[in-house]
């Protein structure tokens, strides 16, 4: 059984710039949630999609947004890029709510 | 607000050492679910373990064993006889009941296996 897929793996990017980021579950999971892991801030969670509606967001500006498809396939976008945002974003996707989650590799992204 | 501690930042062993990792977590809700995963350099985070608030009772699975104990709000985990591949960030996290696939994550505890 194929893991969590996310592309790019790695991005590199300008301020000002925007981004997607995109990440498919396993298969069957309907639950795809995202991170954002700093050096400074740790792990923090973003935002959760199931069946493309969005359950959950974190504490994070509206320049951060996602989507889920009927696929379960997720996206998430940063508009007008910060240096802050150079961050591993993390998908992770469940079968079920509050069970355990599986990650993907994440995208590694830079802003220059 | 829920919250996990991990006082620990970093922990170096020398292998086959026994070595236990804490984690303390906060919150007013009383039911929740915690958890344990593990992330090599390679960066993907890996599940280890899920335990309902209602179930106290200690697990082993191999070189690995959890202490759960709601009364001091400690999920505590033991690696026994440590190895090299042990090496690795450890995080505990939270998700409360009804609150989706939200984790709340320590910080992390690096986990550094000497031969």
């Amino acid at each position: 059984k194929a893991g969590v897929t996310q592309t790019p793996r790695y991005l590199i990017k300008t301020r000002g710039q925007q981004v997607t980021l995109s990440c498919s579950p396993i298969s069957g999971h309907r639950s795809v949630s995202w991170y954002q892991q700093t050096p400074g801030q740790g792990l923090q969670f973003l935002f959760e999609y199931f069946s493309e509606t969005q359950r959950n967001k974190g504490n994070f500006p509206g320049r951060f947004s996602g989507r889920q498809f009927s696929n379960s396939r997720s996206e998430m976008n940063v508009s007008t890029l910060e240096l802050g945002d150079s961050a591993l974003y993390l998908c992770a996707s469940s079968l079920v709510l509050e069970g355990e989650q599986f990650f993907g590799p994440g995208t590694r992204l830079t802003v220059l | 607000a829920q919250k996990v501690t991990q006082a620990q930042t970093e922990i170096s062993v020398v292998e086959k050492e026994d070595v236990t990792l804490d984690c303390v977590y906060e919150t007013r809700d009383t039911t929740y679910y915690l958890f344990w995963y593990k992330q090599p350099p390679s960066g993907e985070l890996v599940f280890l373990i899920r335990r309902n608030s209602f179930d106290e009772q200690n697990e082993i699975s191999g070189r690995y064993s959890w202490n759960f104990q709601k009364s001091t709000s400690s999920f505590n985990f033991t690696i026994t006889a440590s190895q090299v591949v042990d090496s690795a960030v450890y995080f505990c996290a939270l998700i409360l009941t009804g609150g989706g696939n939200k984790l709340t994550f320590g910080t992390g505890t690096q986990l550094k296996v000497e031969l």
